[in-house]
């Protein structure tokens, strides 16, 4: 079936340590998009690719790295310059009609020690 | 793209239809209305969108005014499983460029039995 697969779905890290969330989607969609959500609130768009090897900053973008160099993947790295990087992470993509409907993943939830 | 106003939670008996209201006084002509919905720990989930005309689908009802500034979703029979934050959005559609969904606090329902 097509959709959209976060992994892992729970991680915890130590500060001062990378990590990184992978995003893979198959549903043929150009636009993914990287989203951060903290408990009781909405999200926020951290990074966005349109097309590959190409991305843009989100609202909150330090601290956070992308790459794009497969129209399918769409990898989040949450790097040690990143405050507060505790948080639920959504990775989604963008159909291509008209109106533009963004698929969801089910998340990864980061707890930094 | 215009910002929305949501109560910020609602309870409705199992079985009823659920009536979640959207303030967006500041639409633009050319904006759509989009709904997700998101159960706990899970990505969030496309229910509708609409323009200016009435929307329905397997999910839910969209009740757009005549003046665009506000809207209704609709489920007609809520049950147990449409406890979730429902987010109404507003945004021009995809046109080649970047159109960022900007997700709000959303409206929480509680359905109960």
């Amino acid at each position: 079936d097509g959709g959209i697969t976060q992994s892992p779905k729970y991680l915890f890290r130590k500060e001062g340590q990378n990590v990184t969330l992978s995003c893979e989607q198959n549903l043929n969609h150009d636009a993914m998009y990287w989203y951060r959500q903290d408990p009781g609130q909405g999200l926020r768009l951290i990074y966005y690719s349109q097309i590959v090897n190409d991305f843009q900053k989100g609202d909150i973008a330090e601290g956070y790295s992308v790459s794009r160099e497969k129209k399918e993947s769409f990898p989040l790295t949450v790097t040690s310059a990143q405050k507060n990087p505790t948080a639920f992470y959504l990775c989604a993509s963008r159909s291509g009609s008209h109106t533009g409907e963004l698929f969801f993943g089910e998340g990864s939830r980061l707890t930094v020690l | 793209d215009a910002k929305t106003t949501q109560p910020p939670s609602m309870d409705c008996a199992e079985g009823r239809a659920a009536n979640l209201p959207c303030n967006h006084s500041t639409i633009s002509g050319n904006e759509y209305v989009y709904w997700y919905r998101q159960i706990h720990s899970q990505g969030p989930q496309y229910i509708i969108h609409g323009l200016k005309n009435n929307e329905t689908n397997e999910m839910a009802s969209l009740i757009i005014t005549e003046d665009r500034k506000s809207s209704t979703l609709i489920l007609p029979h809520a049950t147990l499983r449409d406890t979730a934050v429902y987010y109404c959005i507003v945004r021009v559609a995809f046109s080649g460029g970047y159109n960022k969904l900007i997700f709000g606090a959303g409206t929480r329902l509680a359905v109960h039995p």
